[in-house]
């Protein structure tokens, strides 16, 4: 079946410091989405990516398609506590998501 | 307030009972997820159900069991047959036609 990778499993920054997940999928996603889990907390929707080489911005973070449709990253820059969190992607049919193990991002102040 | 509220968020069973957690969505989504965490894994789909009265086995559906006799409602049954049932639970729904999903807050449960 479909399976999602995601590098780094864990990343420590200090704070101020940029930070990238990269996610790979084994199969063509029709899109991918990206979800962040606070500590204690449930997954929460960032963004959606739907396009081949697509590119999307909220603030600080930026997210990437590849060209493929078969791998994605999501770039912090100059991260912050409020950062910290496990950032999941996830991909797959319309009513199937799978999702990626997560990067769990520690931000030290 | 729309949402997903799951209950308890906490909860204690001894070993060979079954369990029965509570997933409830005001939010009038079609779809519905559960999904299994272990600590540093990813989200692992137990099962899901895309309209009332119909449901598929996820990737682990071993021990596990559901209903879906309303849209608003899917509970999930732990069986004494799951074998490693203690794990935080979290359930989720869709609207059709749009592929972000909303979280519950979990459920924690501890089997002794």
């Amino acid at each position: 079946g479909q399976q999602v990778m995601q590098i780094p499993q864990y990343q420590h920054v200090q704070e101020g410091e940029d930070f990238t997940t990269y996610c790979n999928s084994s199969t063509t996603l029709s899109n991918i989405q990206w979800y962040k889990q606070r500590p204690g907390g449930h997954p929460v929707f960032l963004i959606q990516l739907v396009k081949s080489g697509e590119v999307k911005k909220q603030k600080r973070l930026t997210f990437q398609f590849g060209e493929a449709k078969k791998n994605s990253s999501l770039h912090i820059t100059a991260t912050q506590t409020t950062d910290v969190g496990t950032y999941f992607c996830s991909g797959g049919s319309n009513y199937k998501l799978t999702f990626g193990k997560g990067t769990l991002l520690t931000v030290n102040p | 307030d729309g949402g997903i509220t799951q209950s308890p968020k906490y909860l204690f069973r001894k070993e060979g009972q079954n369990v029965t957690l509570s997933c409830e969505q005001n939010l009038n989504h079609d779809a519905m997820y559960w999904y299994r965490q272990d600590p540093g894994q990813g989200l692992r789909l137990i099962y899901y159900s895309q309209i009332v009265n119909d449901f598929q086995k996820g990737d682990i559906a071993e021990g596990y069991s559901v209903s879906r006799e309303k849209k608003e409602s899917f509970p999930l049954t732990v069986t004494s047959a799951q074998k490693n049932p203690t794990a935080f639970y979290l359930c989720a729904s869709r609207l059709a036609g749009k592929d972000e999903q909303f979280f519950g807050p979990g459920t924690r449960l501890t089997v002794l």
